[in-house]
């Protein structure tokens, strides 16, 4: 069975500018989530996708958003490029919405200069 | 806000050495703890506990939750160089956010 995908593997970009994140999930899992990982913070939690709609949501700004399509991979998309969004952003998926497992992708290495 | 907190942030052992990692949580209303691995790639699932499943065990990994101290930990004996990674713990609360709160992790080193 094929793990979670995340494409691209790594990105640079410009401050200012906007950035979209793909994640295709387990087959078969209908739950996504998105997490950030810095050196400083660790792991926090963005949001979880589940049947297209967003239930719940980290404590980051509203440039930060997502989006989940009917065959349950989703998006990430950060407007207004920051230096400190560089980061590692990890997708994992659940079978279910109440399923506690959660299994990670290989993440998308965002580096913004 | 749920807060989880891993001991000791980095261990270096010998092949062949057994190692504790520690995991210490404040959560309402806590559902369950995971256990991760993480190399220089993405965190592997490695167990989850929950109030009905409180041991886990799989080859030379154990882990132990005690609801009374809210605290968990990760055994590894006979450690393998391949065991070096960082080991992150993570608690879901119950209600409605059902996300993973991580701890720092813990950087463990195996030199053979």
């Amino acid at each position: 069975k094929a793990g979670v995908t995340q494409t691209p593997r790594y990105l640079i970009k410009t401050r200012g500018q906007q950035v979209t994140l793909s994640c295709s999930p387990i087959s078969g899992h209908r739950s996504v989530s998105w997490y950030q990982q810095t050196p400083g913070q660790g792991l926090q939690f963005l949001f979880e996708y589940f049947s297209e709609t967003q239930r719940n949501k980290g404590n980051f700004p509203g440039r930060f958003s997502g989006r989940q399509f009917s065959n349950s991979r989703s998006e990430m998309n950060v407007s207004t490029l920051e230096l400190g969004d560089s980061a590692l952003y990890l997708c994992a998926s659940s079978r279910l919405r109440e399923a506690d497992e959660q299994y990670f992708g290989p993440g998308t290495r965002l580096t913004v200069t | 806000e749920d807060k989880v907190v891993q001991s000791p942030l980095s261990l270096v052992v010998h092949e062949g050495d057994t190692v504790t990692l520690n995991c210490s949580y404040e959560v309402t209303n806590f559902r369950s703890l995971l256990w991760y691995k993480q190399e220089k790639k993405a965190p592997t699932f490695l167990f989850m506990l929950t109030s009905s499943g409180i041991e886990k065990k799989s080859g030379r990994l154990s882990s132990i939750l005690d609801k009374k101290e809210l605290s968990s930990i990760l055994n590894i004996t006979a450690t393998q160089t391949g065991d070096s990674a960082i080991y992150l713990c993570a608690v879901i609360s119950s209600g409605s956010a059902r996300q993973l709160t991580f701890g720092s992790g813990t950087q463990l080193t195996v030199l053979p």
